[in-house]
């Protein structure tokens, strides 16, 4: 049982470029979400999604995809990234609870830098 | 606004001494709260869980303990050990809300020999 999975672990990017960062779970969680951690900002929603086919904006959506074809894969997608995306990601899944998110099970982040 | 406010910002303590984090938060309507444990490198990791009705909960050497009525909860570690130096976040459910997961910056422990 892997649980989440993310790829990759470190990556460096110039300004404009564009890449994915990927994330799986094999918990066959419904609930994925995408947050980026950036010091003395704590965690910040980028998207998530409730289900398959399902996604909607969090807090800081803007420069970022997602999509969800599938329970178990939810990618993050950076069309033309930009200085201010240097961070950490953090791909995290859940069981659904009514409409409400139990707990988050992380995964080990994705370091991001641009140039 | 729903808010999430953690004490203090970063802590040393010798090995073996006790410490408390503070977690007071205004989201509303609450349903439950989480703290999370996240090693330097890694993801988050829940610890324990609080719910409305819930005053005390123990896992290991860490006890929360909620106060609804203050919307005040803390997190007492016991006879800290070099392996519970993190950093530590307090995460609220909302009951509604576009964004149900409210969450704070997180206090850093430092624990040293």
């Amino acid at each position: 049982n892997a649980g989440v999975t993310q790829t990759p672990k470190f990556q460096v990017l110039k300004t404009g470029q564009s890449m994915t960062l990927q994330c799986a779970q094999d918990m066959n969680h419904e609930y994925m979400s995408w947050y980026r951690q950036d010091p003395g900002m704590g965690l910040r929603l980028i998207h998530y999604s409730v289900g398959a086919g399902i996604t909607d904006q969090g807090e800081v959506p803007n420069g970022y995809n997602v999509s969800r074809s599938t329970t178990e894969d939810f990618p993050l997608r950076l069309l033309s990234a930009a200085p201010s995306q240097t961070s950490v990601y953090f791909c995290a899944s859940s069981n659904v609870v009514t409409a409400m998110p139990g707990e988050l099970f992380f995964g080990e982040g994705s370091r991001l830098t641009v140039l | 606004k729903n808010q999430v406010e953690q004490s203090p910002q970063s802590l040393i303590i010798l090995e073996g001494k006790n410490c408390t984090l503070q977690c007071n938060y205004t989201v509303s309507p609450f349903s439950n709260l989480r703290w999370y444990k996240q090693d330097t490198g890694r993801g988050p990791v829940s610890l324990t869980i609080m719910t409305f009705s819930e005053n005390t909960k123990s896992n290991g050497r860490y006890t929360a303990t909620l106060d609804a009525d203050t919307k005040q909860s803390s997190l007492h570690i016991t006879a800290s050990q070099l392996s519970d130096s993190a950093s530590y976040i307090c995460v609220v459910s909302a009951n509604s809300g576009n964004t149900p997961l409210v969450f704070g910056k997180g206090t850093r422990l430092s624990v040293i020999a």
